[in-house]
């Protein structure tokens, strides 16, 4: 099946820094990647799809200031968590479609202290 | 009333055991259907797709019941290896990019 990795797989970071996550398609081009986040004994929750060269779908009740997506290239999307917050931490994952499939980056673990 | 609902359990089973798995859906214009796998910490993986005639892919057999918006994960002769959250998952609806979730079902397999 298609890769998708993610980088970093896990982050700590201090309040009020910003932090970037990337979603990269290894064996194929996505033009359209989505963005997940996932907190404990929780379903995952589509946050934003990100389409290639133009601007991010986001989901009702996701502030598109505070995280801030980038598709510039057919292979990487990158989120950025801008001011994190303690309640910003949770499992983020990533996912590109391949037909009618969708598979998924590995995850990042972003913990805000 | 959520899109996706699950019994999360959780399911402890012995080995060998069958065991079903249902998931209802909210959105009657949903297309599409999965099952993933989930393990701890990890990210969803696609266990099989639903079809309406219904599908079988060695000890997994998936329903889909349209009329009653109902889906459901059978595995047979379970294995240690089985132990995992399974994610029940439909499509937003016609033309609808987006995946819905449900909260999974938690199974332990049992030696």
């Amino acid at each position: 099946g298609a890769v998708v990795s993610q980088h970093p797989s896990r982050v700590i970071c201090k309040s009020g820094t910003s932090v970037k996550i990337e979603c990269r398609s290894l064996d194929f081009q996505a033009t359209t990647m989505f963005w997940y986040r996932q907190f404990p004994k929780q379903s995952l929750m589509l946050m934003a799809t990100s389409n290639e060269g133009s601007k991010a779908t986001y989901e009702q009740g996701v502030e598109k200031d505070k995280f801030l997506i980038n598709h510039a290239s057919l292979t990487l999307s990158t989120l950025t968590v801008t001011s994190a917050h303690p309640e910003d931490s949770s499992f983020y994952i990533c996912s590109a479609r391949v037909g009618v499939d969708q598979y998924f980056g590995p995850g990042t673990r972003l913990t805000v202290t | 009333r959520k899109e996706v609902e699950q019994d999360p359990g959780p399911f402890n089973v012995p080995e060998g055991a069958t065991v079903a798995f249902n998931c209802t859906y909210s959105n009657s214009a949903s297309q599409s259907f999965f099952w993933y796998r989930q393990d701890c910490r990890k990210e969803p993986k696609l266990l099989m797709s639903v079809y309406s005639s219904g599908n079988e892919d060695g000890r997994f057999t998936a329903q889909l019941n349209r009329a009653s918006q109902y889906i459901s994960l059978l595995i047979r002769d379970s294995k240690l290896s089985d132990s995992a959250t399974y994610l029940c998952v439909v499509s937003g609806g016609t033309g609808a990019n987006n995946l819905f979730f449900g909260t999974g079902t938690r199974l332990t397999v049992i030696p």
